[in-house]
C-alpha cells in the first residue's frame, strides 16, 4: 500500500517569504507527526496531531511555525517569514493509533532551503 | 527527561563481520524502544522495536538489539554486516510521558568495507 507522502520534495525560498508543506498519511492513521531534521543531526519534534485536533504542539520553535489538518487526514506545516536557520529536511510520519508502543511510518521528508 | 546517546557518530566495519551500534536512554517510566536506518535519500525505515516484551528484540535484515534496564542501553547488533547495510542508524526513545514524541538519537553513520 502507499507509504506517508510529502510534497515538495525540494523547497528553495528567499528569506523573509511564506511556505506551506505538505504530508500526505498512510490512510486510516489518526496520529501524525511532523520532525525537522537538520544536517548531521536526529529528527526532532515539531508537533503531533490525534485527528485533527494538535495534542501536542510543544515542538515549535516560534510563532512563525503553525501547522493544520483539518479533516483528520492531509496535514500542511506552514512557515511565515522564513529565516535561513529554517534551512532543513521536514519530515512526516504517521501511525495507527497514536500509542507510545506504535510504529511510526515516515515520509521522505521535503528538504527547504532558505537564501 | 527523556534522552538518547549515541555512543558513536561513525563506526566502520569489513563485510561479513560483526556489527556493533551502541546506544543509551535515559527514561522516567517503562520505554518504548525502536531502531531506525536512514539509506541516502531515503526515507526511515523501522528495524526493530521493543515494546516490554521479550528483552531480546530481532529486526529485519538480520539484526537484533537487546533491552538492558540496569545499563539503560539497547545496543544494536548483526553478527555479518554486508555492503547494502551502510547507512545512517537513529535509536529512538518513546515513553508515556513524553506522550507520543519520539526522542532521536544523533545517529550513527554504518560505513561497510569490501
Amino acid at each position: 500500500g502507499a507509504g506517508v507522502s510529502q510534497t515538495p520534495s525540494n523547497k528553495v525560498t528567499e528569506k523573509g517569504k511564506y511556505v506551506e508543506l505538505r504530508c500526505d498519511p498512510i490512510s486510516g492513521h489518526t496520529a501524525l507527526y511532523w520532525y525537522r531534521q537538520s544536517l548531521g543531526q536526529g529528527p526532532e519534534f515539531l508537533i503531533y496531531f490525534q485527528g485533527t485536533g494538535a495534542a501536542d504542539d510543544s515542538g515549535l520553535p516560534n510563532d512563525r511555525f503553525f501547522a493544520v489538518r483539518p479533516e483528520g487526514s492531509v496535514s500542511t506545516l506552514k512557515i511565515q517569514r522564513t529565516e535561513r536557520g529554517d534551512s532543513a529536511v521536514y519530515l512526516c510520519a504517521s501511525s495507527l493509533r497514536g500509542l507510545v508502543s506504535n510504529e511510526q511510518f515516515f515520509g521522505p521528508g521535503t528538504r527547504l532551503t532558505v537564501l | 527527561a527523556q534522552s538518547v546517546t549515541q555512543l558513536d557518530s561513525h563506526v566502520s566495519v569489513s563485510e561479513g563481520t560483526p556489527v556493533l551500534l551502541r546506544c543509551n536512554y535515559s527514561s522516567s517510566y517503562s520505554p518504548s524502544l525502536f531502531w531506525y536506518v536512514q539509506h541516502p535519500n531515503k526515507g526511515l525505515q523501522l528495524l526493530l522495536k521493543y515494546t516490554s516484551a521479550a528483552t531480546l528484540v530481532k529486526g529485519i535484515n538480520g539484526f537484533e538489539a537487546e533491552f538492558k534496564k540496569s545499563e539503560t542501553s539497547f545496543h544494536l547488533t548483526k553478527p555479518s554486516a554486508h555492503m547494502s547495510d551502510a547507512a545512517e542508524y537513529f535509536c529512538v526513545v518513546s515513553d508515556v510521558v513524553t506522550g507520543n514524541q519520539f526522542y532521536f538519537g544523533t545517529g550513527t553513520s554504518l560505513t561497510v568495507i569490501p
